[in-house]
């Protein structure tokens, strides 16, 4: 149970467009999903964390109008990447915490590369 | 905010030795603390956890150990084997926020 689908798994994209990522929670509501980015041979940096309904919060360093998060929906929060840049390429992953302090569960990551 | 700190960044040991690695946090009303195993490319595996109002847990060859006061965990890998060759992160998280990582351990498990 708790399994939060992500997709896509890997995008490359040419400078200056757009790439949205999409994570769904498929066996419960997540009413708040964290964002996060991974840099190779680094940690996960937490982006931002977005609540089901309201505008999500940004972490310091984290440009707001690059990275839009959207969590309209219980099971449905998107990132997207506007105007990307090579800079951009990372690996993208998000995160829901499982109700009943059950802990916390992860997509499987987005892997971008911009060129 | 909350910061973890994790140390040695890598470590490597000999096959049934064992490892140890060892995290600082900053702020002390956080009360979750995991572990996560990552291999490449893929979401990070929570291998234990423990929680605040506990002091130690234990499954199998995996150990975590929790001091409050020092705000300081640990975790202890017995009789280590070169499947346990990977990237190893602890976190630590207050109620209902994010988990914050700390920047990661590679082990490395010679046969």
């Amino acid at each position: 149970g708790a399994v939060v689908s992500q997709h896509p798994s890997w995008v490359i994209c040419k400078s200056g467009t757009s790439v949205k990522i999409e994570c769904r929670s498929l066996d419960f509501q997540a009413t708040t999903m964290f964002w996060y980015r991974q840099f190779p041979k680094q940690s996960l940096m937490l982006m931002a964390t977005s609540n089901e309904g309201s505008k999500a919060t940004y972490e310091q360093g984290v440009e707001k109008d690059k990275f839009l998060i959207n969590h309209a929906s219980l099971t449905l929060s998107t990132l997207t990447v506007t105007s990307a840049h090579p800079e951009d390429s990372s690996f993208y992953i998000c995160s829901a915490r499982i109700s009943g302090d059950g802990g916390y569960t992860f997509g499987s990551g987005t892997r971008l590369t911009v060129v | 905010g909350e910061n973890v700190e994790q140390h040695p960044s890598t470590l490597s040991v000999q096959e049934g030795d064992s490892a140890v690695i060892k995290c600082t946090y900053s702020d002390s009303a956080s009360n979750y603390f995991p572990w996560y195993k990552q291999e490449l490319g893929k979401r990070p595996q929570l291998i234990i956890d423990i929680r605040s109002n506990v002091g130690e847990k234990k499954d199998q060859r995996i150990a975590v150990t929790l001091n409050k006061t020092a705000k300081h965990f640990s975790l202890h890998i017995t009789e280590t084997q070169p499947e346990d060759s990977a990237v190893y992160f602890c976190a630590a998280r207050q109620a209902g926020t994010a988990l914050i990582f700390g920047k990661g351990t590679t082990l490395s498990v010679s046969s």
